[in-house]
């Protein structure tokens, strides 16, 4: 199995802060990741597809990028709504495999 | 506006079986693979299950693979998820999600139904 290693696992951070969470996959994926945000007692919301292709209607302030077996989030200027949990997920390979999630909290 | 309604989830003693039920609607169902996605109390998220639009070719987590079986019933818009021989470990809430274009990824969820295993 892919296994997906998010970093950190949790971070602190301001509002209008720049923020980078990172995804390790074990092995190459190509660019075959998405993202994910979670609220607490709600579905994750899909934010990012196919490592950098953005939902319709997620700010543009997230972006995504990578290759192979690294990838990274960012925000590029922290919203109050955005403090959340945050996931990424390997569809290369099954069985298809999500980081352990990066909780980011407000400073 | 896509909606996805899971149900079905319930308390269960170790060993016992459930079925979930996730009703779609406001999109073609028929077209797309779905799938499910579990998420333990205070833990992360974990594929467990997809299908194909037509209703074969399941995949499954190594974790569940024998014990829960995934399909669906394009005629009534519903993807089901019946498991069997639940172990504590199968606590969870459980989603059903799209997968767009088959891809893998999930662009709509559920709402989450709660399984509860315990003696």
């Amino acid at each position: 199995d892919i296994q997906m290693t998010q970093s950190p696992s949790t971070l602190s951070a301001s509002v209008g802060d720049r923020v980078t969470i990172t995804c390790r996959a074990s092995q190459s994926i190509d660019m075959l990741l998405a993202w994910y945000q979670q609220k607490p007692g709600k579905a994750p919301k899909l934010l990012i597809q196919m490592t950098s292709r953005l939902e319709t209607g997620v700010p543009s302030g997230f972006s995504g990028s990578g290759s192979g077996t690294e990838f990274s989030l960012t925000i590029g200027s922290l919203q109050p709504d955005d403090f959340a949990t945050y996931y990424c997920q390997q569809y290369s390979r099954y069985p298809y495999t999500f980081g352990q999630g990066t909780k980011l909290d407000i400073k | 506006e896509v909606q996805l309604v899971d149900s079905g989830g319930d308390f269960v003693q170790p060993g016992g079986s459930l079925r979930l039920s996730c009703a779609a609607s406001g999109f073609s169902f028929s077209s797309y693979a779905m799938g499910w996605v579990r998420q333990a109390p205070g833990k992360g998220l974990e594929w467990v299950s997809d299908i194909n639009s037509v209703g074969d070719n399941p995949h499954y987590a190594d974790s569940v693979r024998g014990r829960f079986t995934i399909s669906r019933d394009n005629s009534k818009n519903t993807l089901y998820l019946q498991m069997h021989s639940l172990t504590v470990e199968d606590t969870a809430r459980y989603y059903c999600a799209r997968t767009w274009g088959g891809l893998g990824y999930f662009d709509s969820w559920g709402q989450g139904t709660l399984v509860t295993v315990s003696s």
